[in-house]
């Protein structure tokens, strides 16, 4: 079975400093790992994804995502916060020898970036 | 780019009444996806589908079914609504190719029972 766990609920960072979304994942081989954002009343959007080569990968609007083997971790980070990021953050996980092309979400973390 | 479009941003519906959202991607993606959005709970995988006529359960299949006729078009049934289906339901696609796993997502159906 594969799981995700966002530990933060939310997270408040002041603009300009730098942010990170945390993520844990669980599953029985290797994984790919991705990250979406979701704004008020819309859909998943797209951000970012791990799925072999350089643990530092990098995605939309400026976020990068460090994913991290032995922590079994995909820490979502950006260097300098805007107000605009504001929103709902979702990891998602799948097991590489999964046979079907489903994702595992995590609960999600509401980012809120203050002026 | 990708675009999901879902039939109907906001429903609302009586107890016992039969629903039908509809969607609709335009890449040829080979696989697409009914998931429901609560609070709290983030997003759980009612049904997928992974070719045309071919159908999934996922974690929580109960009271709905799910049809996909065509590879472009995945509808969602809710054979007879109950206020416990009040929720967002979103639908998703993605490619069959190998590392292309990322799901596009529609703006999401915003359902009310009432």
């Amino acid at each position: 079975a594969q799981s995700v766990a966002q530990p933060e609920d939310q997270v408040n960072v002041a603009e300009g400093n730098p942010l990170t979304v945390k993520c844990t994942y669980s599953v029985s081989g290797n994984p790919y790992l991705f990250w979406y954002v979701q704004y008020p009343n819309r859909g998943l959007q797209f951000l970012l994804k791990y799925i072999t080569g350089d643990n530092l990968v990098k995605g939309s609007y400026g976020f990068e995502a460090e994913f991290n083997k032995s922590q079994t971790s995909f820490h979502l980070k950006k260097p300098s916060a805007l107000v605009s990021d504001s929103a709902l953050y979702f990891c998602a996980v799948r097991d590489q020898n999964s046979g079907y092309s489903t994702l595992t979400f995590g609960k999600g973390t509401m980012l809120l970036v203050s002026p | 780019d990708v675009k999901v479009t879902q039939s109907s941003r906001y429903l609302v519906k009586r107890t016992g009444e039969k629903v039908f959202l509809e969607c609709v991607q335009d890449m040829d993606h080979e696989n697409m996806f009914w998931y429901r959005q609560d609070p709290g709970l983030g997003l759980r995988l009612i049904y997928f589908s992974y070719d045309v006529k071919m159908k999934e359960k996922g974690d929580i299949p109960e009271g709905y079914s799910v049809s996909r006729e065509k590879k472009e078009r995945f509808s969602l049934i809710l054979e007879s609504a109950s206020t416990n289906q009040t929720s967002m339901y979103l639908c998703a696609s993605s490619s069959g190719q190998a590392e292309s796993y990322e799901q596009y997502f529609g703006p999401g159906t915003r359902l009310t029972v009432t």
